[in-house]
């Protein structure tokens, strides 16, 4: 079975910290994925990453930076976290190639920012 | 852009009946995925359901079955003998044909009620 893991379930951070959010998966996919999940917005997306140290933006990268060092890590930073980046955070990973691979999620990490 | 319209925030239903959840989306594109998404209570998001646009029959999963009809841009999820254990968010999600770019709708909370 496939697997994401996040590296927090729940996590309370001061405004202006700097935040780490990590995903690992471990069925070697070249696409790895950040989404950020507010209620009545959906998933939207944050960043992705389609190969080691390569990253594009997504609808809402304000904010927000990630890393990928090593093709089953894509790490999610917030350079200074603010009280309107808590959110759920989702990551997920999935096959390159066409849209007909489903992704696969991680359980998510609910931040809040105080 | 493409985009998804999930038009029921919150449905109900109670247990062994059916029930529809609706969703509408908006492309230019000719060949293009569609998925449905579950997501329990504090557990994973797993993939219910995919259709391929270029294939006219619906595709089925057991109790899950969907009402694809290209034309209009609508793509329905039927769940039939509602069980307990289906009471999750469902999220409607698109791809194009040659990429990963997934989209989502904003969600539909079900509950089932026994």
């Amino acid at each position: 079975d496939v697997k994401v893991t996040q590296s927090s379930r729940y996590l309370v951070k001061r405004t202006g910290e700097k935040v780490f959010l990590e995903c690992v998966q471990d069925m070697d996919h070249e696409n790895m994925f950040w989404y950020r999940q507010d209620p009545g917005l959906g998933l939207r997306l944050i960043y992705f990453s389609y190969d080691v140290k390569m990253k594009e933006k997504g609808d809402i990268p304000e904010g927000y930076s990630v890393s990928r060092e090593k093709k089953e890590r894509f790490s999610l930073i917030l350079e200074s976290a603010s009280t309107n980046q808590t959110s759920m955070y989702l990551c997920a990973s999935s096959p390159s190639g066409t849209g007909y691979y489903e992704q696969y999620f991680g359980p998510g990490t609910r931040l809040t920012v105080t | 852009a493409q985009t998804v319209t999930q038009s029921q925030p919150e449905m109900s239903v109670q247990e062994a009946e059916t029930v529809t959840l609706s969703c509408t989306y908006d492309t230019s594109e000719n060949n293009y995925y569609l998925f449905w998404y579950k997501q329990p209570p504090s557990r994973q998001m797993i993939l219910v359901i995919r259709q391929e646009a270029y294939k006219q029959q619906n595709a089925t999963e057991n109790r899950f079955s969907v009402n694809f009809q290209k034309a209009a841009k609508s793509f329905s999820l039927k769940i039939s003998d509602s069980q307990l254990g289906d009471t999750a968010m469902y999220f409607c999600a698109f791809t194009p044909y040659n990429n990963n770019d997934m989209r989502f709708g904003a969600g539909t909370r079900l509950t089932v009620k026994p």
